[in-house]
C-alpha cells in the first residue's frame, strides 16, 4: 500500500498562473480531504467529499476547486494563483467520517506564488 | 464549525521530563478526540485518540485524558526523549462527524 501520494512535492508558481494538486489513495477510503498548513495557524479545511461525485466546501474554500470523479483520486485544482495561496497543501483520507476513524496524510505539496 | 483552542503554542522539555498539552472545544456534544503528531517535511499522523465514555486512555508513554464538564483534553507525554520533537495537533470533529477541526498546533522540543 502506498497510502495517500500527493504530487508535485514542490511548486513555485507566478501569480494569475493555475495549477492542479494531485492526490490519491489506494486504500478504498470514501472520504478525502484538502487542508492548507500556514505558520503557526494549524491545518484549515478547504474541500472535502464523502464519495465520488460528492464534494463539499470547507473552512476556506475560496479561489480552490476540487472534483472526486473516483474513490481513489481528489485533485484540487487553484485557478489564478495568488500569492495568498503560498502554503503547505495536504491531502488526506479516512474510511468514514471523523468519529473514530483516522485520518492519513499524504506528504505534502509545498507552493509558493510570487 | 467547532472552536478549539491548543496551548501551549510552543514547548521545551529536557529529555527525560513530562510534557503536557491541553485543548478546549466548544460543542459539548462532541465525543471524540485525536491527537495527531506532525515530524519535520511529513503530514500529520494519528498517535492517539479517546472516547467521551471514558476519562483517560493510555499507550506506552503517551495518554490522553478528558474532562467532558470543563470541555477540555489534555495530551501527556512522559519520559520524553529527542525523536518526540515534533509538531502535535488535538482535532475536534464538527457536527455531523464528516470533518475534524483541528488545533492550531504545539511545536514539542526536547533536549538531550
Amino acid at each position: 500500500n502506498a497510502g495517500v501520494t500527493q504530487t508535485p512535492k514542490f511548486r513555485i508558481l507566478k501569480i494569475g498562473q493555475s495549477m492542479t494538486l494531485q492526490c490519491a489513495q489506494d486504500m478504498n477510503h470514501n472520504y478525502m480531504y484538502w487542508y492548507r498548513q500556514d505558520p503557526g495557524m494549524g491545518l484549515k479545511l478547504i474541500y472535502y467529499s464523502v464519495g465520488a461525485g460528492i464534494t463539499d466546501k470547507g473552512e476556506v474554500p475560496n479561489g480552490y476547486n476540487v472534483s472526486r470523479s473516483t474513490t481513489e483520486d481528489f485533485p484540487l485544482r487553484l485557478e489564478l494563483a495568488a500569492p495568498s495561496q503560498t502554503s503547505v497543501y495536504f491531502c488526506a483520507s479516512s474510511y468514514s467520517g471523523g468519529l473514530g476513524y483516522e485520518q492519513y496524510f499524504g506528504p505534502g505539496t509545498r507552493l509558493t506564488v510570487t | 464549525g467547532e472552536n478549539v483552542e491548543q496551548h501551549p503554542s510552543t514547548l521545551s522539555v529536557q529529555e527525560g521530563d513530562s510534557a503536557v498539552i491541553k485543548c478546549t472545544y466548544s460543542d459539548s456534544a462532541s465525543n471524540y478526540f485525536p491527537w495527531y503528531k506532525q515530524e519535520l517535511g511529513k503530514g500529520p499522523q494519528l498517535i492517539i485518540d479517546i472516547r467521551s465514555n471514558v476519562g483517560e486512555k493510555k499507550d506506552q508513554r503517551i495518554a490522553v485524558t478528558l474532562n467532558k464538564t470543563a470541555k477540555h483534553f489534555s495530551l501527556h507525554i512522559t519520559e520524553t526523549q529527542p525523536e518526540d520533537s515534533a509538531v502535535y495537533f488535538c482535532a475536534v470533529p464538527n457536527s455531523g462527524y464528516s470533518t475534524l477541526t483541528f488545533g492550531k498546533g504545539t511545536m514539542l522540543l526536547v533536549s538531550p
